[in-house]
């Protein structure tokens, strides 16, 4: 049973465009992250949220921004996407140790 | 830097053979192990996990077997099924901080 819903499923965006993803979690967990998986399925953390703490990947290219409205939800903005930004975005949620992740927002950007 | 790393990248067997899945890792402050499980189109999902204190974690057909010493740890997925084709991901953390997630293992199960 999905308890971390994430939306759209797959968004297709030309260069330069802004986008959004949303991901709300039903579990009540404190601790919601957002990760980036690449066309080798390789999995990056992105961010981490909790209790209204953020963690940055120092990685993360700044047009990447979390946006929180409550420990529910944990939405990501991207202000002008690259070519290199298609992939799936995974939003997560976690209880002590164990992360809970729902299906994934894929990215194409043509 | 990839501090946890997994072989073989893909690996086939045949039904009811055994796959075995490899992991090793570098930080040695990582205590906790788990694995987790990717099929396409959906994001992954947990399924064993072992904590250092053990070398030994069971639960149906999957067993983890985890040496501390050469910080190496494997996944056995024993009478392996078409339906356990999937990516394999192992990933340690420390003191439940972040997960640090492996390069994962696509196994192929031909029936």
């Amino acid at each position: 049973e999905t308890a971390v819903f994430q939306t759209p499923n797959y968004h297709v965006t030309q260069v330069g465009n802004e986008v959004s993803f949303n991901c709300k979690q039903t579990l009540g967990h404190d601790t919601m992250y957002w990760y980036k998986q690449d066309s080798k399925k390789l999995l990056k953390i992105m961010f981490s949220y909790n209790n209204k703490q953020l963690i940055v990947n120092e990685t993360v290219p700044r047009r990447f921004s979390p946006q929180s409205s409550d420990k529910a939800h944990l939405n990501l903005r991207i202000k002008s996407v690259e070519p290199e930004d298609s992939a799936v975005y995974l939003c997560a949620s976690s209880y002590q140790d164990t992360q809970y992740f729902g299906p994934g927002t894929r990215l194409l950007v043509l | 830097q990839q501090q946890v790393r997994q072989s073989p990248q893909s690996l086939t067997v045949w039904e009811g053979e055994t796959a075995i899945l490899n992991c090793s890792y570098e930080d040695s402050t990582f205590n906790y192990f788990p694995w987790y499980q990717q099929f396409p189109g959906e994001g992954p999902a947990l399924l064993i996990s072992i904590r250092s204190v053990s070398d030994k974690k069971e639960d149906g057909r999957f067993t983890i077997f985890f040496n501390k010493r050469e910080k190496k740890l494997s996944l056995h997925i024993t009478d392996s099924q078409p339906g356990d084709s999937a990516t394999y991901f192992c990933a340690a953390s420390a003191m439940g901080y972040k997960l640090t997630f492996g390069t994962g293992t696509s196994l192929l199960v031909d029936p």
